[in-house]
């Protein structure tokens, strides 16, 4: 079945830092969605990516589905401490979403 | 909108006694999903309901697992009987149609204990 890997699992980052997680499927998507899930809280829907090649901008975070439309990535720039938190990416065949182990973002002051 | 409600939000029950948890989906949602998260396995799909219909079961853990849509506004997860390692956190989505996979929305979860 479809599977999708996310690295790192773990991500310490001094404030004022960029970072990077990525994710990885085992078969080409139809579209990718990203979620942030707060220390206790619940996954919130971020961005989907649903073409080739497409990149997305929401402030300081940049979202790209690469051009196989397997692969993904979730850059954040200038890293504060509200990032604070785990990342998830889900890919999709259907309705079904399968999500990555998430990168848990921790931030240095 | 609230939202997509879950309650309850903790329950602490003792091994072999049944467990209910119930979800309202948000108002016109036609897709609600049952997932389970812990840290060792993540973030696990249960059961997808579409329309009330249950479509995809296959992550139900087994026959002590049960979940029914009895109508567009109520869901629930019944675990009969209980055991340790059903201790989780349970979410339940919903989103507005099915298709191409739309934003799915969190209830705030349950967190079940098991002891």
């Amino acid at each position: 079945g479809q599977q999708v890997m996310q690295i790192p699992q773990y991500q310490h980052v001094q404030e004022g830092e960029d970072f990077t997680t990525y994710c990885n499927s085992s078969t080409t998507l139809s579209n990718i969605q990203w979620y942030k899930q707060r220390p206790g809280g619940h996954p919130v829907f971020l961005i989907q990516l649903v073409k080739s090649g497409e990149v997305k901008k929401q402030k300081r975070l940049t979202f790209q589905f690469g051009e196989a439309k397997k692969n993904s990535s979730l850059h954040i720039t200038a890293t504060q401490t509200t990032d604070v938190g785990t990342y998830f990416c889900a890919g999709s065949n259907d309705y079904k979403l399968s999500f990555g182990a998430g990168t848990t973002v921790t931030v240095r002051a | 909108d609230a939202g997509v409600i879950q309650s309850p939000r903790h329950e602490v029950t003792e091994m072999g006694q049944e467990v209910t948890l119930r979800c309202k989906p948000i108002s016109g949602h036609n897709s609600l999903f049952w997932y389970r998260q812990t840290m060792m396995r993540g973030l696990e799909l249960l059961i997808y309901f579409n329309n009330n219909v249950p479509i995809d079961d296959s992550g139900m853990p087994e026959d002590r697992f049960s979940a029914k849509m009895p109508n567009a506004s109520f869901s629930t997860l019944k675990i009969q009987p209980s055991e340790p390692r059903d201790s989780a956190v349970y979410f339940c989505a919903s989103s507005p149609a099915p298709g191409l996979a739309p934003e799915q929305f969190f209830g705030p979860g349950t967190r079940l204990t098991v002891l």
